[in-house]
Order: structure tokens, then C-alpha cells, then sequence
């Protein structure tokens, strides 16, 4: 099983409303990412996390909250966003490998509108 | 800086023609992956590439990294429409703390 699920696939926020994306692998990996994906443009990384650690924070602005409350769930708070923040999110998985041979797999993504 | 370059960026082409899309970079990857993704869509796994020189078939799809590591090609063979999507290279380093560093990726598009 390679699946990598996100939910919602799309979601509706206004400015000041908080809302959560959800992420969940069930493969044994230990690292997890969140991507931000504009339209024509590829994955940009946000967020690493490493045996549910935070291990890379790409300077993602604050109103961007990740969690990793186990192994197998990524979560990503949202809170305050702006309408430029409206994009595909992306939830992928992979072994930890330092060496940089870990594959990555990736969900369907969820399509935030921010109005 | 883009460290990977991927070329062409967008490419149009009729239901049974060849293609070949670049990845190239002027520093080592410790391996090479290859996606395919479509509108709305995550990115799907075509492959991974880890050896210098290695080539791996995947259908009608070649992919190749390059000896030094440094670049990799996927070639199409009989473009099907079922082909069209968004193709990306990306590469991950040793010490990278599993960084994907994705290129531009290259938009095809296949006629019937």
C-alpha cells in the first residue's frame, strides 16, 4: 500500500477563520512533508518532519502551523491566512534516509481557496 | 537558483510521436525521481533512478541517469493521449535531511 491520504480535497476559508488539513500514511515512514503547490508552478517545500520531529521549517510564515501528533498523521493549522496563500497543499511520505535515496509518495493534495 | 533545469518546458505533440524530456543539474544527486501528475492531482511515482549510467523501463517510458549522476532523461516511445500531464524530475542529496529538490517540470500535451 503506497497511499498517502489528505483530507479535505478542497476547502473554502475566509481570512479570519482557523481551519486544519489532515494527512495520514500508514507505510512505516518516518518522515513526512507538507508541499505548497501554485498554479503551473512545482511543489515548493514547506515542512520536513523526522520521527515526528520538525526537521526543516523553509521559513513558512507563522499563520502556518504544522503538527505531527504520531507516526503515521501530519496536520497543517491554518489561521489568518491571505488570499495569495490559496493553493494545492501537499501531504508526502518517505523512509528517513540521510543518504537521499528515500522515495517520496504523495497525497491528492487538498485545494485551498482563501477568500 | 534553480538547481535542477528541466527542458522542454512545454512540449505539444501528435498521438504516436517520441519525446524526450531533460533534467540537468551541475551538482550530484544521490538519487533521481520521476513523477507524473494531472490537474488537481498529487504528483504519482514513476520512478527512481540511484546508479550512474542506470536505465529503467517503465512501458513505453526510458528513464536514464546519467553517469556522474548529475542528470537524467525520461524518453516516451508512441505518445498515447493517456501520456498528457505535468512531468517532474526531482532529485534528493546525501545530508539533504530528505529534501526533494523538484526542476520546473514540462507540461505535455498528446493529440489524437
Amino acid at each position: 500500500d503506497t497511499e498517502v491520504t489528505q483530507t479535505p480535497k478542497h476547502l473554502v476559508m475566509g481570512m479570519t477563520n482557523k481551519k486544519s488539513l489532515k494527512c495520514e500514511q500508514h507505510m512505516g515512514h518516518r518522515a513526512m512533508y507538507w508541499y505548497k503547490q501554485k498554479a503551473k508552478k512545482p511543489p515548493e517545500l514547506m515542512f520536513v518532519y523526522s520521527y515526528e520531529k520538525l526537521s526543516i521549517n523553509e521559513s513558512v510564515p507563522s499563520r502556518f502551523s504544522p503538527e505531527c501528533p504520531n507516526s503515521s498523521l501530519l496536520n497543517l493549522h491554518l489561521h489568518a491566512l491571505q488570499p495569495e496563500d490559496s493553493a494545492l497543499y501537499l501531504c508526502a511520505s518517505s523512509r528517513d534516509d540521510r543518504g537521499g535515496y528515500a522515495e517520496a509518495f504523495f497525497g491528492q493534495g487538498t485545494r485551498l481557496t482563501v477568500v | 537558483t534553480q538547481l535542477l533545469e528541466q527542458s522542454p518546458q512545454f512540449l505539444s505533440i501528435q498521438e504516436g510521436e517520441n519525446l524526450t524530456v531533460y533534467c540537468n543539474s551541475s551538482s550530484v544527486f544521490s538519487s533521481l525521481q520521476w513523477y507524473r501528475q494531472e490537474p488537481g492531482e498529487g504528483p504519482v511515482l514513476l520512478v527512481t533512478v540511484v546508479t550512474g549510467g542506470e536505465v529503467k523501463k517503465l512501458k513505453r517510458l526510458t528513464f536514464q541517469f546519467g553517469d556522474a549522476r548529475k542528470d537524467s532523461s525520461l524518453h516516451i516511445t508512441a505518445a498515447q493521449p493517456g501520456d498528457t500531464g505535468l512531468y517532474l524530475c526531482a532529485g534528493s542529496q546525501a545530508g539533504g535531511y530528505n529534501k526533494l529538490i523538484f526542476g520546473a517540470g514540462t507540461r505535455l500535451a498528446v493529440h489524437p
